[in-house]
């Protein structure tokens, strides 16, 4: 089953605003991250939080983490439009060797 | 550049004809992996690696095999393919584990007639 379930499935914005996207998850984990996938290529490793940090920021990337909720947010501040992407959340659950991915939140940031 | 390399990256082929999808990374990580995407699954992993001649089941390893004969390179063997495996296939590497940082290649959209 699904691990991390992401939250809205798309989201449609002007540029310049901001875009949050949460994801769920229901087992323990190690670290949860974010990638980003262009249309149809390899997913980008955004972010990773570890089980023990509850914020993290990358540039104009925040994540949270609420392990007592299993969930986590990744809000993109300031869009633009080169930010048009499917969004996956992915956890690394205690005990496994692979990630579990959701199955994405697509955003479409207009100019 | 550091980078993963998958080929081909598009492959039409028949019901049962053998074919090997080629990944190769240039970081001299440890761990290397297989996912498949699937529209509504997300990506399901069909096998991993630790390291050179030591290879693992994932999630979804049924009708596929793997090698890991040196350490750059990780091909995914499909020896009778079906229908059912046509998807789209991504290899990622990592330094840290299987399930930390992954470094993914452009992928591979294989289609089974």
């Amino acid at each position: 089953s699904q691990q991390g379930e992401e939250d809205p499935q798309a989201l449609s914005i002007q540029e310049g605003e901001n875009a949050t996207m949460n994801c769920s998850y229901k087992t323990s984990i190690n670290n949860l991250q974010w990638y980003r996938q262009n249309s149809g290529r390899g997913l980008v490793h955004l972010i990773l939080i570890r089980s023990n940090e509850r914020e993290k920021h990358s540039g104009r990337l925040r994540v949270t983490l609420d392990t007592s909720k299993k969930s986590s947010s990744l809000l993109i501040t300031a869009s633009r439009a080169a930010d048009t992407a499917s969004y996956f959340c992915a956890t690394a659950d205690t005990g496994r060797r692979a990630l579990t991915f959701g199955s994405g939140t697509r955003l479409q940031v207009q100019p | 550049e550091a980078q993963v390399t998958q080929n081909p990256r598009y492959l039409i082929t028949v019901t049962g004809k053998k074919l090997t999808v080629t990944c190769s990374q240039n970081m001299n990580h440890e761990y290397m992996s297989w996912y498949r995407q699937d529209p509504g699954l997300g990506l399901r992993q069909i096998y991993y690696s630790m390291n050179v001649e030591v290879t693992d089941k994932g999630d979804v390893p049924e009708g596929y095999k793997v090698s890991r004969k040196e350490k750059r390179n990780f091909p995914l063997i499909l020896e009778s393919p079906s229908p059912n495996q046509t998807s789209l296939y991504f290899c990622a590497s990592s330094s840290r584990d299987t399930n930390e940082k992954l470094f993914f290649g452009s992928g591979t959209q294989l289609s089974v007639l």
